[in-house]
């Protein structure tokens, strides 16, 4: 079946405009992660969503990035007022349980870009 | 929280010669720890992962990891190298949250 997929693969913004980051997860999965790589740096976690639970933000790096998750499948992730600092592969990936001890499978990931 | 050092940052080995890529990390508890591999163009693949139970983990594409708790250490292994290997490994652990830490990666170079 098909895999986790992400859109756009490439975004380049504006400083100070709005971006949205969509991530379609492999259906049935529960559990829907969005981390940031950004250059020469380890994946960092942003946001956990798990079935209709309230999901973890706590690695939100700033009030300027939501996520949301509509029915329990697609995420979009927005981050308002954008920086040059935002600039960064963003990676989603999904599974089928609850936590990360379930083997998440990743997205290939948006690249954005903020001049 | 738990944290992950990747101390290598590139590595080149030639084909057919073994790998060992080091990972090190910091947690109060039992962790968990998996190697995921991605390579250019696409996304991250689970390799292996350790939870509990034998300390030496198999994985996929002949990798193999072992869980050392007295150097905190989670090394991993593959006794010859092929091109196709050429790719950037990262390793992670959990702890009793949602926050998987990655380390900053090893970029491997295989030399023909």
């Amino acid at each position: 079946g098909a895999g986790v997929s992400q859109s756009p693969s490439n975004k380049v913004t504006e400083k100070g405009k709005d971006v949205e980051l969509r991530c379609d997860p492999i259906s049935g999965h529960t559990a829907l992660y969005w981390y940031r790589q950004s250059l020469g740096q380890g994946l960092e976690f942003l946001i956990y969503f798990q079935g209709n639970s309230a999901p973890d933000k706590s690695g939100l790096p700033s009030d300027r990035f939501s996520a949301e998750r509509t029915g329990g499948s697609v995420s979009t992730l927005t981050i308002q007022r954008t920086q040059q600092e935002d600039s960064a592969v963003y990676l989603c990936a999904s599974s089928w349980g609850q936590g990360y001890q379930e083997t998440q499978y990743f997205g290939p990931g948006t690249r954005l870009l903020v001049l | 929280a738990q944290s992950v050092t990747q101390p290598d940052i590139h590595i080149t080995v030639s084909e057919g010669a073994s790998l060992e890529l080091r990972c090190n990390y910091s947690y109060g508890a039992t962790p968990y720890l998996f190697w995921y591999v991605q390579s250019p163009g696409q996304g991250l693949q689970l390799l292996l992962k350790y939870f509990s139970g034998d300390t030496l983990v198999q994985g996929i594409k002949g990798f193999e990891a072992e869980f050392k708790r007295s150097q905190s250490s989670f090394n991993l292994r593959k006794p010859s190298v092929h091109w196709s290997d050429a790719a950037e490994y990262f390793c992670a652990v959990g702890g009793n949250n949602n926050d998987m830490r990655f380390g900053a990666g090893t970029r491997l170079t295989v030399k023909p």
